[in-house]
């Protein structure tokens, strides 16, 4: 089965600074997608961004890029520029063949202004 | 984009009572839709994955009777919490894979549900 950790609960990030939220990841499948979504305290999970496996080239959406490393399966996002409204639970995810997504625990991000 | 609309977003009901949630894909058909419970600061646990016409398929540890989930058609989804109780009351979200599998996934705005 696959798992997905996120062993940082919480992280706290200065305003305009940059942070990074790591996530790894154990798979035994070839194929496969990564996320990390945004739950805001509105609860709506909102996608920040995606990486295909296949995919070599790191995604990156405007502040948002990934570093993924396959080989370590590991999936860190970085938020840079960080914005009041950055602020929110991050959820790292994994889906592969059975379309199930498996979410990590989850990290709280703070934002200082 | 692809939206997934969830109602109700918030319902109290007594105990014993029965509440049913549902999700509707508003411009596109989904054959598949997932349910998710989430309590306060945790993480989502995937409970059910809903396949239109045919049964549920229930993750470990879920009980099928309590939680009847039914996709009656292409863009409707609906689970009913049977006979609730107070450990019922959770934050249940449904999701369904976006058209054509960009790879994505869209949730609804959940439904907080609380059992008195």
């Amino acid at each position: 089965a696959q798992t997905v950790t996120q062993s940082q609960p919480e992280m706290s990030v200065q305003e305009a600074e940059t942070v990074t939220l790591s996530c790894t990841y154990d798979t035994s499948e070839s194929d496969y997608y990564l996320f990390w979504y945004k739950q805001p305290p509105s609860r709506q999970m909102i996608l920040v961004i995606r990486q295909e496996a296949y995919k070599q080239q790191n995604a990156t959406e405007n502040r948002f890029s990934v570093n993924f490393q396959k080989a370590a399966k590991s999936f860190s996002l970085k938020i840079s520029d960080s914005q009041l409204g950055d602020a929110a639970m991050y959820f790292c995810a994994y889906a592969g063949a059975n379309s199930k997504l498996t979410f990590g625990k989850g990290i709280t991000l703070s934002v200082r202004p | 984009g692809a939206v997934v609309s969830q109602h109700p977003s918030w319902v109290i009901c007594k105990s014993g009572t029965s509440v049913k949630i549902e999700c509707r894909s508003l411009d596109f058909q989904a054959t598949t839709m997932f349910w998710y419970r989430q309590f306060p600061k945790q993480s989502l646990m995937l409970m059910a994955t809903s396949n239109e016409g045919s049964k549920a398929t229930y993750e470990q540890g879920v009980e099928k009777d309590k939680f009847l989930i039914n996709h009656a058609s292409l863009t409707l989804s609906t689970l009913t919490v049977t006979s609730a109780h107070p450990e019922d009351s959770s934050f249940y979200i449904c999701s369904a894979r976006d058209p054509g599998f960009s790879g994505g996934y869209t949730f609804g705005s959940g439904t907080r549900l609380t059992v008195v």
